[in-house]
């Protein structure tokens, strides 16, 4: 079975610097997607950013970023320029073969300090 | 489109007690899921369809059921609840594998709370 590991609980930074959050995920799968959402305090979870296994170009979206590592199994996110906005909680997902199912890491919960 | 939506959003119940919750999409879309979250533990896969009339196990089923009657809902049911399954409750929903970028789309979530 896949797993997800997301292992800082908790992180912080400074309003406009930049912070990286860790992903490792464990599969025997070759065709997969890795995402990462955002939960604000709404409770809504929105997608941030995906990126497709067989593709070797790490995905951007505006001010986030991936560095996805496949040999090393590593999927981080960095965020650029942090905005107020931006504090919530984050979840690394993996998407495998066959239904789609979402498996979720533990979450990382980012703060920005103004 | 008013995208997925849950039915309640809110909800407090008695040990024993038995509810329903119910989720509704209006993307067509073909994949539903029910996932739970508890804290420091991410969302738990429950049971997920992959079209009407289908309903499969995830990783945590026990003590929820599901029907998919109709492709635009997928209701959760709790026959006899019980105080560990005190959650926040999420739906989702997807496109079929046919198209490239599985995303799933998710509703507001359910806090459901067990006394």
């Amino acid at each position: 079975a896949q797993t997800v590991t997301q292992s800082q609980p908790e992180m912080s930074v400074q309003e406009a610097e930049t912070v990286t959050l860790s992903c490792t995920y464990d599969t025997s799968e070759s065709d997969y997607y890795l995402f990462w959402y955002k939960q604000p305090p709404s409770r809504q979870m929105i997608l941030v950013i995906r990126q497709e296994a067989y593709k070797q170009q790490n995905a951007t979206e505006n001010r986030f970023s991936v560095n996805f590592q496949k040999a090393a199994k590593s999927f981080s996110l960095k965020i650029s320029d942090s905005q107020l906005g931006d504090a919530a909680m984050y979840f690394c997902a993996y998407s495998g073969e066959g239904a789609q199912k979402l498996v979720f890491g533990q979450g990382t919960r980012l703060t920005i300090n103004p | 489109n008013a995208g997925v939506t849950q039915t309640p959003k809110f909800r407090v119940l008695k040990t024993g007690q038995s509810m329903t919750l119910l989720c509704a999409q209006d993307m067509n879309h073909e994949y539903m899921y029910w996932y739970r979250q508890d804290p420091g533990m991410g969302l738990r896969l429950i049971h997920y369809s992959v079209g009407e009339g289908t309903t499969a196990k995830g990783e945590v089923p026990d003590g929820y059921n599901v029907s998919r009657l109709k492709k635009q809902n997928f209701l959760l049911g709790l026959e006899s609840a019980a105080p560990s399954q005190t959650s926040v409750y999420f739906c989702a929903s997807s496109y079929s594998a046919a198209t490239s970028y599985n995303e799933q789309f998710f509703g507001p979530g359910t806090r459901l709370t067990v006394l």
